[in-house]
């Protein structure tokens, strides 16, 4: 049984791009949230999707966004990339029912360095 | 704003002896704190929890303390075990709300 897959490992990109991550949560997780971890700091929420719909979303602005798709998986948008976007991106699932926050199960994280 | 505080980076100790990891918070809304252990290139995985209601959670070598009065939360590993080295997490939040706040973490290194 795959846990939760996250792809790019790693992604250089240049300030004011855009990029794209992708996540594939744990067999049998409905529900993705994706985190943003900077060097030397615990990972931030950023948002959490749910049915294809963003529910809850952290302080992150409008720059970020995301989609969920039919088989659960998601992606992490980032648009006009600053200096300040460099971190590790950490997606995590878990399965609504049985939600809560100690049952979200996390991937390896997506590198993302904005040179 | 950072909510959530571990004021010590590292902690070394030698394999048998215990561990205490400690965190702080400033938001007395909080009301369930987890812990997370994350070793290099894998994402964190969940240790143990506690709610509010209560002041001590024990799973097997794994204990949690909650002092409320003090916003302070301690993670006691004994005995602990060069496997348990790794970067510990707290985290705390509203129950069942998905916007967990972290700490920075603390890397525990445990010595044979």
């Amino acid at each position: 049984d795959a846990g939760v897959t996250q792809s790019p490992t790693h992604l250089i990109k240049t300030r004011g791009q855009q990029v794209t991550l992708r996540c594939s949560p744990k067999s049998g997780h409905d529900t993705v949230s994706w985190y943003q971890q900077a060097l030397g700091q615990g990972p931030q929420f950023i948002f959490q999707y749910y049915e294809e719909e963003e529910r809850q979303r952290g302080n992150f602005p409008d720059r970020f966004s995301g989609h969920q798709f039919p088989n659960y998986s998601s992606e992490l948008n980032v648009n006009a990339l600053l200096l300040g976007d460099s971190a590790l991106y950490l997606c995590a699932s878990s399965f609504e029912r049985t939600y809560s926050t100690d049952t979200q199960y996390f991937g390896p994280g997506t590198r993302l360095t904005v040179l | 704003d950072q909510q959530v505080k571990q004021n010590s980076p590292s902690l070394s100790v030698q394999e048998g002896r215990i561990s205490i990891l400690n965190c702080d918070y400033t938001n007395s809304m909080f009301d369930y704190f987890l812990w997370y252990k994350k070793y290099p290139a894998e994402g964190p995985t969940f240790l143990i929890s506690i709610s509010s209601i209560k002041d001590k959670n024990e799973d097997g070598r794994f204990t949690v303390f909650l002092n409320k009065s003090a916003k302070h939360l301690s993670l006691h590993i004994v005995p602990s075990q060069p496997g348990d080295s790794a970067v510990y997490f707290c985290a705390a939040s509203l129950i069942n709300n998905n916007d967990m706040r972290f700490g920075a973490g603390t890397r525990l290194t445990v010595k044979p």
